[in-house]
């Protein structure tokens, strides 16, 4: 089975604080994902990656960038936490390069909370 | 832009009721569409997915969808639920040739034994 590993289940940091939220997958997967689930909100697309040093934006990328250096692995970093970035933090990894995103395999997320 | 919506936030139904979940998408093109499913304390898995032919697509534990291109749907369908069907249901779609997969917002579903 694809193991998409988070880092932390539960993180809590402070206003100002640098945050590295850190993915691995085991599956060689070229792409990659991170996405912010808020209740009411639903699952929002922060960043992709769809190689190594690749990188785009998604939906809400604002506060956030991220690193790909090695290919299974893939970090989200807040640059200076706030704390309307209280959030669930989602990795995913997709299957199939040639369909792009045709099925995610998701981590078991990351509870940030930033007080 | 794209967007998904699940119209229904919470549903609560009995065990061997019959589950209608509405999705709808607002922007028309050829698209894939995707049902993902999140336990309690699980993380979001694939329930089942269209991407082109028959558009009444079956998933895992006997739950099917049907694509209705004329009403840009996509609803999720199951006869009997269980209560281990308590879970929360997202709604996913991606325009052919896009690289983003955008979800709705979700539904609560609670099966009460």
């Amino acid at each position: 089975d694809v193991k998409v590993t988070q880092s932390s289940r539960y993180l809590v940091k402070r206003t100002g604080e640098k945050v590295f939220l850190e993915c691995v997958q085991d599956m060689d997967h070229e792409n990659m994902f991170w996405y912010r689930q808020d209740p009411g909100l639903g699952l929002r697309l922060i960043y992709f990656s769809y190689d190594v040093k690749m990188k785009e934006k998604g939906d809400i990328p604002e506060g956030y960038s991220v690193s790909r250096e090695k290919k299974e692995r893939f970090s989200l970093i807040l640059e200076s936490a706030s704390t309307n970035q209280t959030s669930m933090y989602l990795c995913a990894s997709s299957s199939n390069p040639g369909q792009f995103e045709e099925k995610l395999f998701f981590g078991s997320g990351t509870q940030l909370s930033v007080l | 832009a794209q967007s998904v919506s699940q119209h229904n936030h919470h549903v609560i139904l009995s065990e061997a009721a019959s589950l209608e979940l509405g999705c709808n998408y607002s922007y028309g093109g050829t698209v894939n569409l995707f049902w993902y499913v999140q336990y309690p304390g699980q993380h979001l898995q694939l329930l089942l997915k269209y991407f082109s032919g028959d558009p009444l697509v079956k998933g895992i534990k006997g739950f099917e969808a049907e694509f209705i291109k004329s009403k840009f749907s996509f609803n999720l369908r199951k006869p009997s639920v269980q209560w281990s069907d308590t879970a929360e249901y997202f709604c996913a779609v991606k325009n052919t040739g896009f690289q983003k997969l955008v979800f709705g917002t979700g539904t609560r579903l609670l099966v009460s034994p």
